[in-house]
């Protein structure tokens, strides 16, 4: 199995350039949802989907858009990229919500800067 | 709302030593907890995970913690560290229950392990 993949692994945009990051699972997980990495902050959580066609608001949601079309994909979009959006970005699956104390399967990470 | 703090952001340590990685977390209600760990350049990975039952939990790579609820600590610790383990850790928790979406993550202790 792939696992969790992400794409592209590095990308470089100039502010107000808008692109989209994608992910996808090959493990038939319901639970997915992207996180971002900065240095000495550890990941926050900008969205996440329990399932296809349900998404929801995470605690740094602004500036981002997702949809969930498929049980597989779980794209991010970023509208008009700003500098305070560089940052590493991580797509993470469970079979079920982290509540239930689920293993989440995280991806190699997209590492975004914005000019 | 649930918090974590990592009390160490950064632990150099000799090779063959051992190691204790401190976490502390704040929650008002039951929580799972977590440690997962990413190595340079990739994903996170799960360490270890405390969900009920015994308080020392054993991962992965000989690490091990111990959940204390009175002191609400999850610290990592490891008998003789290895070149290998030189990577980024980081505690995670999320209150129990089907409803729980969000895993709230502590800012990181990065492991250095000397030669």
């Amino acid at each position: 199995n792939a696992g969790v993949t992400q794409t592209p692994k590095f990308q470089v945009l100039k502010t107000g350039q808008s692109m989209t990051l994608q992910c996808a699972q090959d493990m038939n997980h319901e639970y997915m949802s992207w996180y971002r990495q900065d240095p000495g902050m550890g990941l926050r959580l900008i969205h996440y989907s329990v399932g296809a066609g349900i998404t929801d608001q995470g605690e740094v949601p602004n500036g981002y858009n997702v949809s969930r079309s498929t049980t597989e994909d779980f794209p991010l979009r970023l509208l008009s990229a700003a500098p305070s959006q560089t940052s590493v970005y991580f797509c993470a699956s469970s079979y079920s919500n982290w509540g239930k104390g689920t293993e989440a399967f995280f991806g190699q990470g997209t590492r975004l800067t914005v000019v | 709302a649930q918090s974590v703090t990592q009390l160490d952001s950064q632990v150099p340590v000799f090779e063959e030593a051992p190691v204790e990685l401190r976490c502390n977390y704040s929650s008002s209600v039951s929580v799972y907890l977590f440690w997962y760990v990413q190595y340079p350049n990739q994903g996170l990975q799960l360490l270890l995970k405390y969900l009920s039952g015994s308080t020392l939990v054993k991962g992965i790579n000989g690490f091990e913690a111990e959940f204390n609820k009175s002191q609400t600590s999850f610290h990592l610790r490891k008998p003789s560290v290895h070149i290998s383990d030189t990577a980024e850790y980081f505690c995670a928790v999320i209150p129990n229950g089907a409803g729980s979406y969000q895993l709230t993550f502590g800012k990181g202790t990065k492991l250095s392990v000397i030669p």
